[in-house]
Formats: C-alpha cells, sequence, structure tokens
C-alpha cells in the first residue's frame, strides 16, 4: 500500500464549485504539504503544516485553504473554483530528522472549467 | 534570480549510456539540502537522492549520483546504465535550512528520453 495516498486522483468541475481534496499517510511524519503544479513548470508551495495545530501559508496560498484532520490527513480546499486553478495537485509528507526527505503522493489532476 | 536553474529543458540518451542532468543552486545559506525527483508519465513524484551542503562526499543511490560541487554551486545528477524506464522529467529542488524556509524550491525540470 502507498505510503501517500490523495483523493480523488481526477477530478473535473465547473467555476465557482467548492473542492476538496483529501491526503492521507500511513508513514508517522508530522510534516504535510500541498503543492500545485502547472504545465511545464516545477512545483510550488501552496500551504504547510507541522503539526495537527499548526497551519501555514505557502507561496501561493490565495484561493486556498487547508484543514488538517489529524497528524495523518490534511486536505486543501478550493472555495470557489476558478480556471486558472486546473493543475496536477501534489500532497508531500516528511519528517523532522535530517535530510526530511518530503515524500509525494500520487498527485490529484484538477481541471476547472 | 532563480534558485535552481535546470538548463537542458530535454535530453535524448541511448540506452545504457551514463546521463549527466546539470542543475545549479543559488543561495546565501550556508545549511541547505539538494534533491532530486523522477516523474513519469505517469505523474507521481519518486524521490531519487540527497545532498546536504556540509556533506563531504557525493551522493549515491544504486544507479544515481550526486555530483556535487560546492564553490560552482552545482547539483549534477549521474544515471549509469540508462534504462528505458529512466525516460521521465527530473526535477533538481532546494531546501534551504538555515532561513527557516520549509518549501522545496524546484527547477523547471529535464526532460529524459531513453532510446532503445
Amino acid at each position: 500500500d502507498a505510503d501517500v495516498t490523495q483523493t480523488p486522483r481526477n477530478r473535473i468541475t465547473k467555476t465557482g464549485k467548492r473542492i476538496m481534496l483529501e491526503c492521507s499517510q500511513t508513514k508517522g511524519h508530522d510534516r504535510m504539504y500541498w503543492y500545485r503544479q502547472d504545465p511545464g513548470l516545477g512545483l510550488q508551495l501552496i500551504y504547510y503544516s507541522f503539526d495537527v495545530k499548526d497551519i501555514n501559508k505557502g507561496e501561493i496560498s490565495d484561493g486556498y485553504s487547508v484543514s488538517r484532520q489529524a497528524q495523518a490527513k490534511f486536505s486543501l480546499s478550493l472555495e470557489s473554483a476558478i480556471p486558472n486553478q486546473t493543475a496536477l495537485y501534489f500532497c508531500a509528507t516528511s519528517g523532522t530528522s535530517s535530510p526530511d526527505t518530503q515524500y509525494f503522493g500520487p498527485g490529484t489532476r484538477l481541471t476547472v472549467l | 534570480a532563480q534558485k535552481i536553474t535546470q538548463t537542458q529543458p530535454g535530453m535524448f540518451v541511448q540506452e545504457k549510456e551514463a546521463v549527466t542532468l546539470d542543475c545549479t543552486y543559488d543561495t546565501s545559506d550556508p545549511s541547505y539540502g539538494l534533491f532530486w525527483y523522477k516523474q513519469p508519465s505517469s505523474g507521481e513524484m519518486i524521490f531519487l537522492i540527497y545532498q546536504g551542503s556540509y556533506d563531504q562526499q557525493n551522493a549515491t543511490e544504486g544507479r544515481y549520483s550526486l555530483n556535487f560541487q560546492k564553490a560552482r554551486k552545482s547539483a549534477n545528477l549521474v544515471i549509469s546504465a540508462s534504462q528505458l524506464g529512466d525516460s521521465a522529467m527530473y526535477f533538481c529542488a532546494m531546501r534551504e535550512v538555515s532561513f527557516g524556509n520549509e518549501k522545496l524550491t524546484f527547477g523547471t525540470g529535464t526532460r529524459l528520453t531513453i532510446i532503445p
């Protein structure tokens, strides 16, 4: 079984709809992250969390919100989806000891029409 | 200025040959980590190898090695004896530790195609 899972894997939605992407991990890591990847580009950080009570904005947090429901679960919400949020979304986790490598989920491909 | 630069948008390599993917970085943080990830056409991001700024030796993981030249600020990935399954996008990434920068900064990637 995969250590980091994301649901759904693919989603097509319409402008203005609320969307939630979910991430679960069995790695026992405290730190979790949400990134987005646009075609031809690297990944950009949306939000990250170091524990259940800790939420931090990344470099592109506008239009997104997150919830850390438990150590193992971190959800990303688009309150009112817009077409330029069409992208591949990744959840990642890391431990606290060096080298704190981030391990990624399989990604969610989101299309906003 | 770009923090991570990958100057090769695409590369074609004959199967079984070695390949070097270039990565240069820019930071004033004395403590940082460099990572390489592989993204096959299926889309997932697979961690390959890590190099810490204070590591004295180049990192190796199986067929992957990292040619770390600190003074030149380069961290090239070397894949020995390439295989068809190595065809993928490859991303170099950096985390600056001292600055409390928790994110990974990614380059734009190199698309590697292995030719049979």
